[in-house]
């Protein structure tokens, strides 16, 4: 089944600065690519998806990437704030049999420091 | 967006006794629900997917007598935790998918004590 990698664990920013969050899959047929943040005892919220076809997707001050040939792709938060500060997940979504599912990463707490 | 209601959002129960955990749909039809575990600061670990009308696929070393999954219209699945212990304690959260987005319920604290 499918494998999802993710780097960093935890990632420490001062208010302002970029935050990169790396993930890999194993499975060549994963074909979309969420990410989510989570607040403490919350569900996941999705911040950006990029679908397979795409090498780069932005919405405002996130933007995701993706190279399908090393199977990675990564999460951009620029001009960080406060706010931001959550876990964040990757997912791969894979096909299989009638439907797909979802292979979460283990997730990065980004805490931002004003 | 679709919306996915999951209750409760939290349950103490005695050790022994069993939960159930109701997820659904509001605004669209649900043929598949997929169930998540959440232990503190880690991943959302696919416990099963459930459909329809039919049998639920559990994921590898998750016992089906334990976590009963009845999905039996297309607006409601429900995970009822059999004789719950203490390590069943965990956050529940199931998810649906419409195209190819996932909506999450709430989820579920619940504390066998």
């Amino acid at each position: 089944g499918e494998n999802v990698e993710q780097h960093p664990s935890t990632l420490s920013v001062q208010e302002g600065d970029s935050a990169v969050i790396k993930c890999t899959y194993s499975d060549s047929a994963s074909n979309y690519f969420p990410w989510y943040k989570q607040e403490l005892g919350k569900r996941p919220q999705l911040i950006i998806d990029i679908r397979s076809n795409v090498g780069e997707k932005k919405d405002q001050r996130i933007a995701v990437t993706l190279n399908k040939t090393a199977k990675h792709f990564s999460l951009h938060i620029t001009e960080t704030q406060p706010e931001d500060s959550a876990v964040y997940f990757c997912a791969a979504n894979s096909p299989r049999g009638g439907y797909s599912t979802l292979t979460f990463g283990k997730g990065t707490m980004l805490l931002v420091s004003p | 967006g679709a919306v996915v209601s999951q209750h409760p959002s939290w349950v103490i129960c005695k050790s022994g006794t069993s939960v159930k955990i109701e997820c659904r749909s509001l605004d669209f039809q649900a043929t598949t629900m997929f169930w998540y575990r959440q232990f503190p600061k880690q991943s959302l670990m696919l416990m099963a997917t459930s459909n329809e009308g039919s049998k639920a696929t559990y994921e590898q070393g998750v016992e089906k007598d334990k976590f009963l999954i009845n999905h039996a219209s297309l607006t409601l699945s429900t995970l009822t935790v059999t004789s719950a212990h203490p390590e069943d304690s965990s956050f529940y959260i199931c998810s649906s998918r419409l195209n190819t987005e996932a909506f999450f319920g709430q989820g579920t604290r619940l504390t066998v004590v």
